[in-house]
C-alpha cells in the first residue's frame, strides 16, 4: 500500500492567478498520476508524471496549463496556470503499484474553488 | 470514447436497509474493474479489483459481482449504516496499464 498526502486540501483563489500542488508519498513509485474532478463530472486523468523526464498528457490537457514536475519517486507538484472559474475541482494525485500499476492509491485531494 | 455509466446518481436509504448500484462499461477488450468508496475530504479507498467473467469479491457487508461478456459490475451493501455513506466509484480499465476511466459514481447516503 501507498500513503499520500497533498498540500494545500483547498484553496480559494483569484481568476488569472496559478497554484501548485504538491503530493507526496511514503515510498518510491514509478508510476504517479493526477487527475481531477469537475463539479458533477467522473474523475478524469490529466497527465502522468514522470520521474526525469516530461509528464504524458491525456487528450484535452496542456503543459502550458498544468505543468507538472517530478523530481524524484516520491513527490510531484501539478500547477492550474492562468485559472478560470472552470478550473474549479478536486484534484487528486494517486500511485499505481503491483504489475502494471494496477492498484492505485489515491491522495485526499486539493479542493479548488477559482472566483 | 469509452463510457462508464454508473447507477442510480443518489441513493437515500435507511439505516439497517440492503442497497445495490450499478456500473456499466464496455464490454469489449477488458482487463480489470475497479471500485473505489471516497467519503467526503478523505482519499479514495479501493474496494475491489475485479478482472474474471463471474468474480464475486467480498469485503465484510459489502460485495461486487462482474459480468464482462455483457459489461456491466453490481455493487452490493448488505444492512447499510450511516458510516456506510459515501460516494462509491467504479474505473473501467481496458489493457494492463492502461488508464482507468470513471463512472460518475452513486452517492450513498444512510439515515440512522
Amino acid at each position: 500500500s501507498a500513503v499520500i498526502s497533498q498540500k494545500p486540501s483547498r484553496d480559494i483563489c483569484q481568476r488569472g492567478t496559478s497554484l501548485t500542488i504538491q503530493c507526496q508519498v511514503d515510498s518510491q513509485v514509478t508510476m504517479m498520476f493526477w487527475y481531477r474532478q469537475q463539479p458533477g463530472q467522473s474523475l478524469t486523468l490529466i497527465a502522468t508524471a514522470n520521474q526525469g523526464s516530461e509528464a504524458t498528457y491525456e487528450s484535452g490537457f496542456v503543459i502550458d496549463k498544468f505543468p507538472i514536475s517530478r523530481p524524484n519517486l516520491t513527490f510531484s507538484t501539478l500547477t492550474v496556470s492562468n485559472m478560470s472559474p472552470e478550473d474549479s475541482s478536486i484534484y487528486l494525485c494517486s500511485v499505481g503499484i503491483g504489475l502494471g500499476g494496477d492498484t492505485q492509491y489515491f491522495g485526499p485531494g486539493t479542493r479548488l474553488t477559482v472566483l | 470514447i469509452l463510457n462508464v455509466e454508473q447507477s442510480p446518481q443518489s441513493l437515500h436509504v435507511q439505516e439497517g436497509d440492503s442497497t445495490n448500484f450499478t456500473c456499466s462499461f464496455p464490454s469489449s477488450n477488458f482487463y480489470a474493474l475497479h471500485w473505489y468508496r471516497w467519503e467526503t475530504a478523505k482519499s479514495p479507498e479501493a474496494l475491489f479489483v475485479m478482472t474474471l467473467n463471474g468474480d464475486e469479491k467480498k469485503k465484510g457487508r459489502i460485495s461486487a459481482t462482474l459480468n464482462t461478456k455483457e459489461g456491466y459490475s453490481y455493487l452490493y451493501i448488505k444492512g447499510s449504516q450511516p458510516e456506510d455513506s459515501a460516494t462509491y466509484l467504479c474505473a473501467f480499465k481496458g489493457n494492463q496499464g492502461g488508464k482507468l476511466i470513471f463512472g460518475q459514481g452513486t452517492e450513498l447516503s444512510v439515515k440512522p
